[in-house]
């Protein structure tokens, strides 16, 4: 059964630092590509980025230069290092598993429960 | 402001089949496929429909896509009190090649 859990939100001051963490089960990281995607209280879906099956990563305009995704291939994980974090970064984040880049517009056939974090001093 | 333009609101009664735009441009819809999913509030977004038109094991044939020119449709027949949810429509934008949604469609069954 193909799982996602994520770890690592909370609530931290703007300029500060979190990552996030997503251990995943049933299937092998490595071997797809995986997706952050976040919502903003009340809001709409925003991917953020995304890191695939060869490790190289592509980000949403939003996040570029702030955060940063990478894996564990041993633990099955994938983390988002978001720094210099600000207030309109406040939301829920998923990690997902994503199909069909390159070939159709990718989708996400998987998600986790999502953690929140908060940006508030 | 969605790249995607979703109707904010859309009601049905029980049975009655409903449907959900999303209108978009020749960047995004007009070349790319289309992805929805089925939202309920505190969980995790669902895959319902990839492909314009395809869905994933699990999802009832109640649930169809289709999509013509720069827009897309998701329609739900045979509404059930169930289906009471946001709906997001999502597509491949060429520019700035991402992924972009809709702002999502509360739906209410009456």
């Amino acid at each position: 059964e193909v799982q996602l859990v994520e770890s690592g939100g909370g609530l931290i001051q703007p300029g500060g630092s979190l990552r996030l963490s997503c251990a995943a089960s049933g299937f092998t990281v490595s071997s797809n590509y995986m997706s952050w995607v976040r919502q903003a209280p009340g809001k709409g879906l925003e991917w953020v980025s995304v890191i695939d099956s060869g490790g190289r990563t592509y980000y949403a305009d939003s996040v570029k230069g702030q955060f940063t995704m990478s894996r564990d291939n041993s633990k099955n994980t994938v983390f988002l290092q978001m720094n210099s974090l600000r207030a309109e970064d406040t939301a829920v984040y998923w990690c997902a598993r994503e199909q069909g880049r390159g070939v159709i517009t990718p989708y996400f056939d998987y998600w986790g429960q999502g953690i929140l974090v908060t940006v508030s001093s | 402001q969605s790249v995607l333009t979703q109707p904010p609101s859309a009601s049905g009664t029980p049975g009655q089949r409903v449907t959900v735009s999303c209108s978009g441009s020749s960047s995004n819809i007009g070349r790319n496929t289309v992805n929805w999913y089925q939202q309920f509030p505190g969980t995790a977004p669902k895959l319902l429909i990839y492909k314009d038109n395809q869905r994933p094991s699990g999802v009832p044939d109640r649930f169809s896509g289709s999509k013509s020119g720069t827009s897309a449709s998701l329609a739900i027949s045979g509404l059930q009190s169930e289906d009471e949810a946001d709906y997001y429509c999502a597509a491949w934008d060429d520019s700035p090649n991402v992924v972009v949604f809709g702002g999502g469609t509360k739906l209410t069954v009456l």
